[in-house]
């Protein structure tokens, strides 16, 4: 299993300016994963995150928009950035063990 | 390329009822599959999978789906429901090979009655 911490838990910003999210895990892991929970919609996949490369995202995410870092096995950042009010949403980091997918209580972004 | 279809947004049930939520995937490949349920500002916690074996799989506090291949379904039951089972309950996917990228459906927001 995976127990990971995820801040801040939720954020009012202002739009153009930027939010830092931080995700740690409990153990080491090759792959984190970023995703987004939109209100009534499925829970999309931003970009998978490998300790020592850029990380890998998915179509309709972009690097510029969403950039991340992974500085080493157990910890990563996703930056939402110059954001405005349709990134208003829950963002989530995950990690996946074997064959189970465990998940940081999320951070709940509003944007004003 | 996988999808998920959970065809009800919003299930309310009285407690002590029976409950199914449904979930219909499609892909191309083999899949494992999960029910993950969220309680109110709380993260994704696995409820259960099927991975293989046995198409009956049950989940610690009286939950049970059934994987039925040739209708591609996974629906989720529960026999009698409580106050405390209301949160939103997703479905998901996973390719068995490869990189594990979950799709996930949009949620099923049961909400138990007294």
């Amino acid at each position: 299993s995976a127990v990971i911490s995820q801040k801040p838990s939720r954020d009012i910003c202002q739009r153009g300016t930027s939010l830092t999210i931080q995700c740690q895990v409990d153990s080491q892991v090759t792959m984190m994963f970023w995703y987004r929970q939109q209100p009534g919609q499925s829970l999309t996949l931003i970009a998978t995150a490998n300790q020592g490369s850029e990380a890998t995202y998915e179509s309709g995410f972009v690097i510029d928009k969403f950039p991340i870092s992974r500085p080493n096995l157990t910890f990563s950042t996703l930056t939402v950035s110059n954001m405005s009010p349709e990134d208003s949403s829950i963002y989530l980091c995950s990690v996946e063990t074997g064959t189970e997918a465990f998940f940081g209580q999320g951070t709940r972004l509003t944007v004003v | 390329a996988q999808s998920v279809t959970q065809l009800d947004s919003q299930v309310p049930v009285f407690e002590e009822a029976p409950v199914e939520l449904r979930c219909n995937y499609s892909s191309s490949v083999s899949v494992y599959l999960f029910w993950y349920v969220q309680y109110p500002n709380q993260g994704l916690q696995l409820l259960l999978k099927y991975l293989s074996g046995s198409t009956l799989v049950e989940s610690i506090n009286g939950f049970e789906a059934e994987f039925n291949k040739s209708q591609t379904s996974f629906h989720l039951r529960k026999p009698s429901v409580h106050i405390s089972d209301t949160a939103e309950y997703f479905c998901a996917v996973a390719p068995t090979s490869g990189t594990y990228k979950y799709i996930f459906g949009t949620g099923t927001r049961l909400k138990v009655l007294a």
